[in-house]
C-alpha cells in the first residue's frame, strides 16, 4: 500500500522559514517523480512543485519561485519543501504527492498545515 | 500558466441521479488530464487520468471524456459517498493547473 506520511507543518511568521519532509513506503520511491500541493483554507487546490528521479529537474508555480526548494533522498525514501520568505498566502495544508510521469498525481499524503502569521 | 475552469461551480443532485461536470482548458492539452475527488478534511483521491483512464479501484460509475481543451466527467447513478468536491487538473505542461472545483452536494 502506498503510504506518504507529511510532517513539519506549524506557525511561523511573515519572513520566516519552514522544511517538510514526506515519508514514502509501499513502492519504489526512486522510480517515479514527487510533487508537493497546497489548499488555502477554504480553497481551491494549486500545484506547487515537483522533482525529478535524480534530482536533475525542479519546476514550480510562479508564486513560489525563488523562495521554495524541492528535494529528495532516494536512500530516505523521502521528498522535502523548503520554504523560506514565506507570506500570509502561503498559508495553507501542504500535500505531498506521488507524480507517475505521463499521468497525474496519483497518490497523497494527508497533508501537513503551514500557517503563516504574526 | 493554462487556466482551467469548470462549470457548474456547484450542483444539488439526488442519490440515484446522472451528474455530468465539465472542464475547459485556454489552450489544447491534448488529453493530459485528470479528475479528482475531495471530501471534506481528505486528500484527494485521483479518479480519472489521461481524460478517460479510468484509476484502479474507482467505481465504473465514474468516466470521463474529451481532449483537446474541453472534457467532461460524468457520475452514472449518484451514490451516497459521491457527494464531494470535484477537480480536474492539467498536466500537460508546467505549472500543472488545477480548475477550481465543483461542489456535489444533496438535493
Amino acid at each position: 500500500e502506498v503510504q506518504l506520511v507529511e510532517s513539519g507543518g506549524g506557525l511561523v511568521q511573515p519572513g520566516g522559514s519552514l522544511r517538510l519532509s514526506c515519508a514514502a513506503s509501499g513502492f519504489t520511491f526512486s522510480s517515479y517523480w514527487m510533487s508537493w500541493a497546497r489548499q488555502a483554507p477554504g480553497k481551491g487546490l494549486e500545484w506547487v512543485a515537483n522533482i525529478n528521479l535524480d534530482e536533475t529537474e525542479e519546476n514550480y508555480v510562479d508564486s513560489v519561485k525563488g523562495r521554495f526548494t524541492i528535494s529528495r533522498d532516494n536512500a530516505k525514501n523521502s521528498v522535502y519543501l523548503q520554504m523560506n520568505s514565506l507570506r500570509v498566502e502561503d498559508t495553507a495544508v501542504y500535500y505531498c504527492v506521488r507524480d507517475p510521469s505521463g499521468q497525474p498525481p496519483d497518490h497523497w499524503g494527508q497533508g501537513t498545515l503551514v500557517t503563516v502569521s504574526s | 500558466a493554462i487556466q482551467m475552469t469548470q462549470s457548474p461551480s456547484s450542483l444539488s443532485a439526488s442519490v440515484g441521479d446522472r451528474v455530468t461536470i465539465t472542464c475547459r482548458a485556454s489552450q489544447v492539452i491534448r488529453n493530459d488530464l485528470g479528475w479528482y475527488q475531495q471530501k471534506p478534511g481528505k486528500a484527494p483521491k485521483l479518479l480519472i487520468y489521461s481524460a478517460s483512464s479510468l484509476q484502479s479501484g474507482v467505481p465504473s460509475r465514474f468516466s470521463g471524456s474529451g481532449s483537446a481543451t474541453d472534457f467532461t466527467l460524468t457520475i452514472t447513478s449518484l451514490q451516497p459517498e459521491d457527494f464531494a468536491t470535484y477537480y480536474c487538473l492539467q498536466d500537460y505542461n508546467y505549472p500543472f493547473t488545477f480548475g477550481p472545483g465543483t461542489k456535489v452536494d444533496i438535493k
